[in-house]
C-alpha cells in the first residue's frame, strides 16, 4: 500500500517549451504533496508544498510562474515547468504523507532534459 | 527541524552487518528519526523511523542512544542492492511537514 506514482519517469524537450509531471497518490488520499528537485550528485532540494484546492507554498529561491503547481483533487498534483531552458534539467520528485504513523512515499522520479 | 551529520561516505563486505551512523545533537523532545535510502535514479524509499526507543523492522534496526543526540542505522546482513545513499532526518511527526533532505551517507556494499 501507500504508493505514488509519478508519470512520466523521463522527458526530453526543447528549449522553451512547458514540461507537465504528474504525481498521484494511488490507494490513498493526500491533501497535501511535495515537490522536491535533485541535481546530479545532490541532495533533495524541496521546491514546494502543494496543497489540495489551494495555492502551492514555494521554498525560498523557488520561482512561482516557473514551477505551476495544481493539486486539483485528493490524489492528483502536477507540476509544470514553464519556458524550460537547459538549466532546468533535473530530476524532479514528488512525495505524499499516507498517515501520520508512516513515513512518507516518494515517487519514482521524473528525469527532465532540456536542449 | 533538527540538522543532522552523517559520514559522507562508506563502505561495507557483502553479508556484512553495515551500521550508519547519525548525529542529531539539536534534535527536540517531539522530533522523530528518520531513514531513507535512494537507490541511483530512484525516488527515495522509507526505511525505519522511531522516537527514543530502539525499532527493529524487516530492512533494518534503528538504534537510538538515551541522549536522543545521536542514532545507528543497521543493515544486518548487507546485499549489493543495498548500495545506495542513506539520509537521516530528524522531524516533527505531522503528516503536513515536509522532509528537508541532507547530503546523507554513499554507501558501497562490497562484493
Amino acid at each position: 500500500g501507500a504508493v505514488v506514482s509519478q508519470h512520466p519517469s523521463w522527458v526530453i524537450c526543447k528549449s522553451g517549451t512547458s514540461v507537465k509531471i504528474e504525481c498521484r497518490s494511488l490507494d490513498f488520499q493526500a491533501t497535501t504533496m511535495f515537490w522536491y528537485r535533485q541535481f546530479p550528485k545532490q541532495s533533495l532540494m524541496l521546491m514546494a508544498t502543494s496543497n489540495e484546492g489551494s495555492k502551492a507554498t514555494y521554498e525560498q529561491g523557488v520561482e512561482k510562474d516557473k514551477f505551476l503547481i495544481n493539486h486539483a483533487s485528493l490524489t492528483l498534483s502536477t507540476l509544470t515547468v514553464t519556458s524550460a531552458h537547459p538549466e532546468d534539467s533535473s530530476f524532479y520528485i514528488c512525495s505524499a504523507p499516507p498517515g501520520a504513523s508512516y513515513g512518507y512515499t516518494f515517487g519514482s522520479g521524473t528525469r527532465l532534459t532540456v536542449v | 527541524d533538527a540538522k543532522t551529520t552523517q559520514p559522507t561516505s562508506m563502505d561495507c563486505a557483502e553479508g556484512r552487518a553495515a551500521n550508519l551512523p547519525c548525529n542529531h545533537s539539536t534534535i527536540s523532545g517531539n522530533e522523530y528519526v528518520y531513514w531513507y535510502r535512494q537507490i541511483h535514479s530512484q525516488g527515495p524509499q522509507y526505511i525505519i523511523h522511531g522516537l527514543k526507543n530502539n525499532e527493529t523492522n524487516e530492512m533494518a534496526s534503528l538504534i537510538i542512544t538515551e541522549d536522543r543526540k545521536s542514532s545507528t542505522l543497521i543493515l544486518p546482513h548487507a546485499t549489493l542492492r543495498d548500495t545506495a545513499v542513506y539520509y537521516c532526518i530528524v522531524r516533527f511527526l505531522l503528516t503536513g511537514n515536509q522532509f528537508y533532505f541532507g547530503t546523507g551517507t554513499s554507501l558501497t556494499v562490497i562484493p
